[in-house]
C-alpha cells in the first residue's frame, strides 16, 4: 500500500535531549512537509521541501532541523533549543506543482519530561 | 500573509441534523481550498477540495462551495451521523511556497 509512515507513534524524551522523528513515503511525491499540532490549535508549518537536497523554513522553524537526502525520507530533529517540544507532529507529502492536496501520516506524539 | 479563520467549536448536534462549519480566508489571488478531517489520535484525511471560484467540492455527503466574493468555503452536510464526530480543518494552498495554511479546526460532536 502506498502511503506515509511516521515512526514511532509515541515518543518520550528527557528535557535537553535531541530527538529525531522519522517520515517515509512511497508515493513518489517530490514535496514533503512537517507540521506541529497543539491542543485546540490548527497545524503550523515547521519545514518543507519541494525537492531532494533542498528545504525551507516554515512559520515555526526555530529549534528544529531537517534533512532531505532521499526523495522518500524527510526526518525532523527536535533540538534542545526548542522551548516547548511536547506536541503532535504530522508529516505530509504532495505532488510538487499544481493544485493537489497533501497526504498525511498518522503522526508522532512527542512528550518531553 | 495568508490566513484561514474557522468558527470555534465544539459544535454539538443530534444525529440527522444539518451541519454548517464556517470558513473564511485571506490570501493573494485565488488559492485552492480544502477541508480535512481528523479522527482522534490520527493524521488528517482529505475530505474535499475546490481549485477555482464557484467550484463545489463534495464527498461522503459533505459539500463546500468556493465563494470568491465572500472569500468563504463553508462546509455543509444535510444529515450528520455519529460517525462524523471528528475535528474538521479548513485549509488553503499557499501559491508562493506551495504549502497548506490551516485554520484552527472545529470539533464536531454528534449525539445519537
Amino acid at each position: 500500500d502506498g502511503g506515509i509512515t511516521q515512526s514511532p507513534k509515541y515518543l518520550f524524551r528527557k528535557e535537553g535531549q535531541n530527538v529525531t522523528l522519522s517520515c517515509e513515503q512511497n508515493l513518489n511525491h517530490d514535496a514533503m512537509y512537517w507540521y506541529r499540532q497543539d491542543p485546540g490549535q490548527g497545524l503550523r508549518l515547521i519545514y518543507y521541501s519541494q525537492i531532494v537536497n533542498d528545504f525551507q523554513k516554515g512559520d515555526i522553524a526555530e529549534g528544529y532541523s531537517v534533512s532531505r537526502e532521499k526523495k522518500e525520507s524527510f526526518p525532523l530533529t527536535v533540538t534542545s533549543a526548542q522551548k516547548n517540544p511536547t506536541a503532535f507532529y504530522l508529516c505530509a507529502s504532495s505532488i510538487s506543482g499544481g493544485n493537489t492536496e497533501a497526504f498525511f501520516g498518522q503522526g508522532t506524539r512527542l512528550t518531553v519530561v | 500573509g495568508n490566513s484561514v479563520t474557522q468558527m470555534e467549536g465544539p459544535v454539538t448536534l443530534s444525529e440527522e441534523a444539518f451541519l454548517t462549519i464556517n470558513c473564511t480566508y485571506t490570501a493573494t489571488g485565488y488559492p485552492s481550498l480544502f477541508w480535512y478531517v481528523q479522527y482522534p489520535g490520527e493524521g488528517l484525511q482529505l475530505l474535499l477540495k475546490a481549485t477555482k471560484a464557484d467550484d463545489k467540492g463534495s464527498n461522503k455527503g459533505f459539500e463546500a462551495t468556493y465563494r470568491k466574493e465572500t472569500t468563504s468555503f463553508h462546509l455543509e452536510k444535510g444529515s450528520v451521523q455519529v460517525s462524523d464526530s471528528a475535528v474538521y480543518f479548513c485549509a488553503l494552498l499557499d501559491t508562493g511556497r506551495r504549502a497548506l495554511t490551516f485554520g484552527s479546526g472545529t470539533r464536531l460532536q454528534v449525539q445519537p
